[in-house]
C-alpha cells in the first residue's frame, strides 16, 4: 500500500503568512495526489486535484505543486478561516490518505 | 446542488451488523463511482470502499475486506454499506463521497455530512 507522510503534524501560523505543507509518498503516485481541508466538525472539502489543479470556488491563495513522491500545498497569505486540518490523498494505487497537518494560530 | 445524505448509524454491539445508506441528489447518480470514507474520533481519514458507477466493480480497504460490502441502487440514487462482524475499531463517522467523473475513482469531489457508528457492548 502507498503510505503518505505529511509534515509537519502541526503548524503554528500568523495571519498573512505564506506557508507550505508537505506530503511525501512511499512510492511514485505520478500526479494522482489531491488535497482536502477539514474544518472542525465539518466534512472534508476538496482543495486541489491532480497535485496542482485548482477547484472551482476555492480561494486562489491555495495552490499545489509536485509529482512522483514529493508534494506541497501552499497558502499565500493565511487567513483565520484557514485554520483546519489538511489531508493529502493518493489515487494512483487504490486510495489512501495522509495523517494530516493541523494549522493553528501562533 | 449536489447532496449526499447518510443514514443508518447508531450504537451496535461487537460482532453485530449495521447497514448504512446514502441518498444522493442533484446529479446523475448512475454516472459516478461512489465511495465510503470513515474517520475515527480525533483521528484522520480512512478510505473504506468504493464502487463503480454500474455497481460491477468494488474495492475495499484492508481493514474491512471480507466484513463490509458496498452496493448501490441506481434507480433509487442510493449507496449502501453493509457492515458485518463489527469491531470496536470500526467506531467512526462514516462519510459518503462522490468520486471524480472518470472511469476510475481518483479523488472525492463531494462529501456527505457523515453518520456516526459506535461499536460497543
Amino acid at each position: 500500500d502507498v503510505v503518505l507522510t505529511q509534515s509537519p503534524a502541526t503548524l503554528s501560523v500568523t495571519p498573512g503568512e505564506r506557508i507550505s505543507l508537505s506530503c511525501r509518498a512511499s512510492e511514485s503516485v505520478d500526479t494522482y495526489l489531491h488535497w482536502y481541508q477539514q474544518k472542525p466538525n465539518e466534512s472534508p472539502r476538496l482543495l486541489i486535484k491532480y497535485a496542482s489543479q485548482s477547484i472551482s470556488g476555492i480561494p486562489s491563495r491555495f495552490s499545489g505543486s509536485g509529482s512522483g513522491t514529493d508534494f506541497t500545498l501552499s497558502i499565500n497569505g493565511v487567513e483565520l478561516e484557514d485554520l483546519s486540518i489538511y489531508y493529502c490523498q493518493q489515487g494512483n494505487s487504490l486510495l489512501t490518505f495522509g495523517s494530516g497537518t493541523k494549522l493553528e494560530i501562533k | 446542488e449536489v447532496q449526499l445524505v447518510e443514514s443508518g448509524g447508531g450504537l451496535v454491539q461487537p460482532g453485530r451488523s449495521l447497514k448504512l445508506s446514502c441518498a444522493a441528489s442533484g446529479f446523475t447518480f448512475s454516472d459516478y463511482n461512489m465511495a465510503w470514507v470513515r474517520q475515527a474520533p480525533t483521528k484522520g481519514l480512512e478510505w473504506v470502499a468504493s464502487i463503480s458507477y454500474g455497481g460491477s466493480n468494488t474495492h475495499y480497504g484492508d481493514s474491512v475486506k471480507g466484513r463490509f460490502t458496498i452496493s448501490r441502487d441506481n434507480a433509487k440514487s442510493t449507496l449502501y454499506l453493509q457492515m458485518d462482524s463489527l469491531r470496536s475499531e470500526d467506531t467512526a463517522t462514516y462519510y459518503c463521497a462522490r468520486c471524480n467523473w472518470e472511469l476510475v475513482c481518483y479523488y472525492f469531489d463531494y462529501w456527505g455530512q457523515g453518520v456516526m457508528v459506535t461499536v460497543s457492548s
